[in-house]
């Protein structure tokens, strides 16, 4: 079974800070993780996903998140925050064995807001 | 571009009305979902279906059915609409490690 923990329903930085939100995950086989996000009024999106390949993963707007096997973890962390950014976030786990019947697991979200 | 369609954006319906929720996608995809997305609790999945005529319990499905009828097709099917049921539900599907979202259904029970 798969689950997701998103350290922080809110988190609040200063434009221009360091963002960092954080998902462990719990997989008893190998796992493919992603991060969403959701603009407010809007869709959920891609940011980036971890698929077994390089464990640095890079995604849009300056992105990236590390899995981390030895910490069952996958934060998402982007060096300079911008007004733009202010969204909900969501991690997301599923099994990587290619079954019919994967389950897409989501964490809870994370609330960023991008202080001026 | 994977299209994700669902029915309606905005829905309102009364307590103890039977309620549907279509969904269709264009991409073959085996895999659909059926997840209520509310606030504090993120994405929490209702149903999905692995294949035409299959469908799995997620983690709750209390009040809740499926119809998996044609590959392209998922409902989600309220038997007796409660005002808990109030929430935002997204289709999904996932294919090739990817997962597409439908716009979303806004459903408001009163």
């Amino acid at each position: 079974a798969q689950s997701v923990t998103q350290l922080g329903s809110h988190v609040s930085v200063s434009e221009g800070a360091l963002v960092l939100l954080r998902c462990n995950y719990s997989s008893s086989v190998p796992p493919y993780l992603f991060w969403y996000v959701q603009y407010p009024n809007q869709g959920l999106q891609l940011l980036l996903k971890y698929t077994s390949a390089a464990t640095l993963v890079k995604g849009i707007n300056d992105f990236e998140a590390e899995f981390k096997k030895s910490e069952t973890s996958f934060h998402l962390t982007k060096p300079s925050a911008h007004m733009s950014d202010a969204a909900e976030y969501f991690c997301a786990v599923t099994p990587n064995y290619g079954g019919a019947t994967n389950k897409l697991i989501f964490g809870t979200g994370t609330l960023l807001a991008v202080q001026p | 571009d994977v299209k994700v369609t669902q029915s309606s954006r905005y829905l309102v319906k009364r307590t103890g009305e039977k309620v549907f929720l279509e969904c269709v996608q264009d991409m073959d995809h085996e895999n659909m979902f059926w997840y209520r997305q509310d606030p504090g609790l993120g994405l929490r999945l209702i149903y999905f279906s692995y294949d035409v005529k299959m469908k799995e319990k997620g983690d709750i499905p209390e009040g809740y059915s499926v119809s998996r009828e044609k590959k392209e097709r998922f409902s989600l099917i309220l038997e007796s609409a409660s005002t808990n049921q109030t929430s935002m539900y997204l289709c999904v599907t996932v294919g090739n490690t990817e997962a597409f979202f439908g716009q979303g259904t806004r459903l408001t029970v009163v």
